[in-house]
């Protein structure tokens, strides 16, 4: 069946470092893609989508490129900042629901 | 435009006890979905709603789990009894979309069950 992997956290990063989360899927059909992000004791908030291949998604200074030929999702930001310390789910959307990865928690120190 | 919004927030039980949780999709939202989502891992879909009916509860334990969304909009959610592996956070999430191709769904703020 349809299924996410996400890289394994915790990630622990310096303020303004680079950021890469990597995300792979395996999916019948065409899924859109979905990063969410989880806040301490808060719920999923939506980060960034792309519905088809080569899209490139973005949010936040977030992006993400929905690449076909490698099945991948990635999680980028250029620079991060402690506020950004959270944990980020990658998702696919396939027959009307949501498949998650197990979520990767990124901590920034400053 | 509000939120998902769910209640209570946070609910210890013994195990065996019964409890019940609450949830009222943003306005207009044809679709609602429970999710349990077990520390360290990704939230796993219980039950999907399509106006009042159910559209998916293939992952529903349904000896002891439950969920009705009467009229179409709020939800309730119910475990009878509980156990230990039960304790999670149990997020509701709502969705304009009525078809399976593009499916954002918007989450509420979860209720955090723990069972003793």
């Amino acid at each position: 069946g349809d299924s996410v992997t996400q890289m394994e956290g915790p990630v622990t990063l310096s303020e303004e470092a680079f950021l890469t989360i990597n995300c792979t899927y395996t999916a019948t059909g065409y899924p859109s893609l979905f990063w969410y992000v989880q806040y301490p004791g808060e719920g999923l908030q939506l980060l960034l989508k792309a519905t088809k291949a080569d899209d490139k998604g973005s949010n936040k200074g977030f992006e993400a490129t929905y690449r076909k030929e490698t099945t991948s999702f990635h999680l980028e930001k250029g620079s991060v900042q402690v506020s950004d310390s959270a944990v980020y789910f990658c998702a696919l959307s396939g027959a009307g629901k949501l498949i998650f990865g197990q979520g990767t928690e990124l901590s920034v120190k400053p | 435009e509000a939120g998902v919004a769910q209640s209570p927030r946070y609910k210890i039980i013994e195990k065996r006890q019964s409890v019940a949780f609450w949830c009222n999709p943003i306005s207009g939202h044809a679709t609602l979905y429970w999710y349990q989502q077990i520390l360290g891992q990704g939230p796993k879909l219980l039950i999907q709603f399509q106006n009042n009916g159910v559209v998916d509860d293939s992952q529903l334990p349904k000896d002891r789990f439950s969920a009705e969304r009467l009229k179409g909009v709020d939800s309730t959610l119910k475990i009878q009894p509980a156990k230990l592996e039960d304790s999670a956070v149990y997020l509701c999430a709502s969705s304009p979309a009525t078809t399976p191709s593009y499916n954002e769904q918007f989450f509420g703020p979860g209720t955090r069950l723990t069972v003793l």
